[in-house]
């Protein structure tokens, strides 16, 4: 029969633009969060990592926002690039117990367009 | 830059036979995970071990699959016999526990079982 996979959400935006990347989570006592960034053929890449006990980290032209109120992270790609093209997850794991295993989200695909 | 090495990356084998998956962590590493990532299920945590020890491997089929770590530079994941659904990528992570630091993936092993 024919198989059927995740269904990704895509996002596309044109180089340059700016691209927000959406995640929800489930688990009220994740209190550590994990952007990952994965290439075709390549493992999952970290970009940037947030604690709970902040609403906002930045990076290099990244940016991810936490809140926990409605358990909703993002993250911010500023001056979006063709390299930038890639699945992003979301990861997320509790300060106590969880010894850092970390729950991911199914993903968002990035697509730049020139 | 430190990073997680696996090997082989490409293996294609009959089903039946043995596989043996390697990973060296980054040096100084504590923790070792393996995961398993497919278009049905995404990325799963499949078992992970902390000072060599394992700590969990409550996602890992117990009948076919093992791991383990014969010393703190190479982490093992077998499984035999194989079968066409094990047919996946297959990544080694490894980090620090209980300080919530970010893991570092390998680029992971496709294993096709025909």
């Amino acid at each position: 029969g024919e198989s059927v996979g995740l269904h990704l959400p895509t996002l596309s935006v044109q180089e340059g633009d700016n691209s927000i990347i959406n995640c929800a989570y489930s688990n009220s006592a994740s209190d550590y969060f994990i952007w990952y960034k994965q290439e075709s053929g390549k493992g999952p890449q970290f970009i940037i990592d947030i604690r709970s006990n902040m609403d906002k980290r930045q990076g290099q032209r990244v940016t991810v926002l936490l809140n926990k109120t409605v358990k909703h992270l993002s993250l911010q790609i500023a001056a979006t690039q063709p390299g930038d093209s890639a699945v992003y997850f979301c990861a997320e794991t509790p300060l106590t117990g969880g010894g850092n295993k970390l729950t991911f989200g199914t993903g968002t695909q990035l697509k730049v367009e020139l | 830059d430190a990073r997680v090495t696996q090997t082989p990356r490409h293996k294609v084998t009959e089903m039946g036979q043995e596989v043996t998956m390697r990973c060296q962590p980054i040096l100084g590493h504590n923790t070792v995970f393996w995961y398993r990532q497919t278009m049905m299920q995404g990325l799963e945590l499949l078992a992970y071990f902390r000072n060599r020890a394992p700590l969990d491997d409550s996602g890992m089929p117990k009948d076919r699959f093992s791991a383990e770590m014969p010393d703190a530079t190479l982490a093992t994941l077998k499984i035999q016999p194989s079968e066409p659904r094990d047919s996946a990528v297959y990544f080694c992570a490894s980090g620090w526990g209980d300080s919530n630091q970010p893991q570092h993936f390998g680029d992971g092993t496709r294993l096709s079982i025909l």
